[in-house]
Parts: C-alpha cells; structure tokens; sequence
C-alpha cells in the first residue's frame, strides 16, 4: 500500500513570511500530486496539482516537485492569517485511478 | 455551484445500532466517495461509486455498505456500529479519475 508521508506536523509562522511544507511518497507509480486545504469546520479543497518536475506556481502558492525523489512541497509567501489551516499532500497512485492517497497533513498556524 | 452537501454534521449512535450518513452533490459528478478521518490520521477511503458500480476498499469491505439512488445522491450505511466507528465521515465528487475531487463538510459520528 503506497503511504504519503507529510512535515512537519505543526508550523507556525508569522504573518507576512514564508511557510514550507514537505511531502514524500514511497511509491514511483504515481500520476498526481495534490495539496488540499482544510479550513476548520470546511471540507478539505483542492489548491493545486503537479504532475511535472520543477515548480507550479499559482498567486502565493509555489508547489515544487522532484520526481526522481519522490518529493513535493509547497511554499507559501507572505502568508496571511487566514491561511491557517491544515494542509493535506495526495497523490493520484497510477492512471485512471480514482484512489486519492492523502497523507495525515500538516497544520500551519499563521500569527498576526 | 460546486459543492457537496452532508447530512447530518453530528450524529450520535449507540453501539450495535445502525448508522446511515447521506450526501448530495448537484455537480453532476460521475463519481462519489466516502472517505473515514479520524484525528491525527490521513483521510481514508472506504468506497466510491463511478456511475452505478461501487467499489469497496479490501479492508473496509464487510464494514461499510453504500447506496447511490441517483447520480446526486449517495448514503453510507454502518449495520451494526462500534467504538471504532467514531470519526469524521468526508463524502466527496469528482468528474472522472484524476481530477479535483470535491469535499463535502462532513459528519462527525460519535458512537457510545
């Protein structure tokens, strides 16, 4: 079974820098990797996906993938208060597959 | 309108006593899921149904049943509930594999 492992557990960062978090799979089989966003007492929803090695940048959110690796990250600049929120890596694990393998996330807590 | 509805948000079940979850969703997704959280843990995919066909994941196959009446709807059905039935319950949607999938806010299900 293909595992999503995610860190830190915890972050925190003050109000104008820059967060990082980190995500691995142990399986090279993959298609997908996405990074979910839950806000407390919201579904999680999806901020990006990137499939290609390099960086996909979308407004203040930079994903980084290393295919080689296996790793991707997610950088957020100037962070904001209201991007305090738990943060989930996924990954689709082969073509045309409806599975969506999350990791346990990682909770950022941005201080005013 | 992009999202998907629960009911209830909490619910509280006895042990050994039955426990339907429902979800809608108005996106006309070909695909519904349910998705088990508990705290600290990654979210984990019970079943999903593309159109018609439910798929059940191996581990969870003989604990969980699920019913999809029309393409908006779908429930989640614990016959007999347990302790280690106590979690968060994500319905989502998706159009297809490998694309966004869309959360609903979930049902906490507390079982005593």
């Amino acid at each position: 079974q293909q595992k999503v492992q995610q860190s830190p557990e915890s972050l925190s960062v003050p109000e104008g820098g820059m967060a990082s978090l980190n995500c691995t799979s142990s399986d090279r089989n993959f298609q997908y990797f996405w990074w979910y966003r839950q806000h407390s007492g919201e579904g999680p929803k999806a901020l990006m996906s990137i499939f290609s090695d390099g960086d996909k940048k979308e407004g203040r959110f930079t994903a980084h993938l290393n295919k080689a690796s296996l790793h991707v990250s997610l950088h957020i600049r100037d962070s904001q208060p209201s991007d305090s929120a738990l943060y989930f890596c996924a990954v689709n694990p082969s073509s045309g597959s409806w599975q969506l393998i999350f990791g346990s996330g990682t909770q950022l807590t941005v201080m005013p | 309108d992009t999202t998907v509805k629960q009911n209830p948000r909490y619910k509280l079940a006895r042990v050994g006593k039955p426990v339907n979850l429902i979800c809608s969703q108005t996106m006309n997704h070909d695909t519904m899921y349910w998705y088990q959280k508990k705290p600290n843990q990654a979210p984990k995919l019970l079943l999903f149904y593309y159109d018609k066909i439910l798929n059940r994941e191996a581990d969870t196959f003989e604990k969980f049943q699920s019913s999809r009446p029309n393409n908006s709807f779908c429930s989640l059905y614990i016959g007999s509930a347990g302790l280690e039935y106590s979690a968060m319950y994500l319905c989502a949607s998706s159009r297809g594999s490998n694309t966004e999938v869309f959360f609903g806010k979930g049902t906490r299900l507390t079982v005593v």
